[in-house]
């Protein structure tokens, strides 16, 4: 697999909840981790979520993931302006031996 | 505080080579892996290449090994990415990030401010 499964767009109202999925296979996300990455527009790629469903300091709690078997998911709740920015799943992979990223998906907050 | 300096945006013809720096600092470098990510104009992010920074060891994607050389400088805590004979379809921002250590071990903690490449041919 030379790249993750993720919708390239998602869109949301300001207060709505919305959820970015992520798609792997047995020799990335279902033998590693998941991590999420923020790219705000114009600036680097932060740490967002790592090890599936942990959160880096000073991370809002608004920002959740989960996974389950070969698919994760990120959850944005109560939507903010300031979260329209490219989001990134990434896990390791074992044929790569290396960071193995998702195509991105590209948060539009109407 | 962790910080990872990349240098200057580059202008370059095609064939000519270049290499990108990234300096680290505020935490023991020797004792964390420095990643290479790439990013093409209005694309995702894809994985190049890591260094071990204690003892040189690297590890590259198939898609650039053999176009790209990761090296590193302890001395100096900085790590490069050379890119050779360059074409157009080199023009992109490139990264670095370090991997993380215990529970961040598999994630890319800390990221370099990018170093944007532009090949002219």
């Amino acid at each position: 697999q030379s790249v993750l499964t993720q919708s390239p767009s998602a869109s949301g109202t300001p207060g709505q909840r919305v959820t970015i999925s992520c798609s792997g296979d047995s020799s990335d996300i279902g033998s590693h981790s998941v991590n999420w990455y923020q790219q705000l527009p114009g600036t680097a790629p932060k740490l967002l979520i790592y090890s599936n469903d942990q959160r880096p300091s000073g991370v809002p709690d608004r920002f959740s993931g989960s996974k389950s078997g070969t698919s994760a998911s990120l959850a944005i709740s109560g939507l903010q302006s300031e979260d329209e920015a490219d989001y990134y799943c990434a896990s390791w992979d074992d044929n790569l031996s290396g960071v193995l990223f998702g195509g991105g998906t590209r948060l539009t907050v109407l | 505080e962790v910080q990872l300096v990349q240098s200057r945006a580059e202008v370059k013809k095609s064939g000519e080579s270049l290499r990108i720096s990234c300096e680290a600092s505020g935490y023991r470098f020797t004792s964390y892996w420095i990643n290479w990510v790439r990013q093409m104009p209005g694309k995702g992010l894809e994985w190049m290449g890591k260094i071990d920074p204690s003892d040189s060891y690297t590890k590259y994607s198939p898609s650039f090994q053999g176009h790209v050389t990761i090296s590193a400088d302890r001395s100096i805590t900085t790590a490069y990415l050379q890119l050779s004979s360059l074409k157009a379809s080199d023009t992109a921002m490139y990264y670095c990030a370090r991997r993380g250590s215990g529970a961040y071990y598999n994630s890319l903690d800390y990221w370099g401010q990018g170093t944007l490449v532009t090949v002219s041919s």
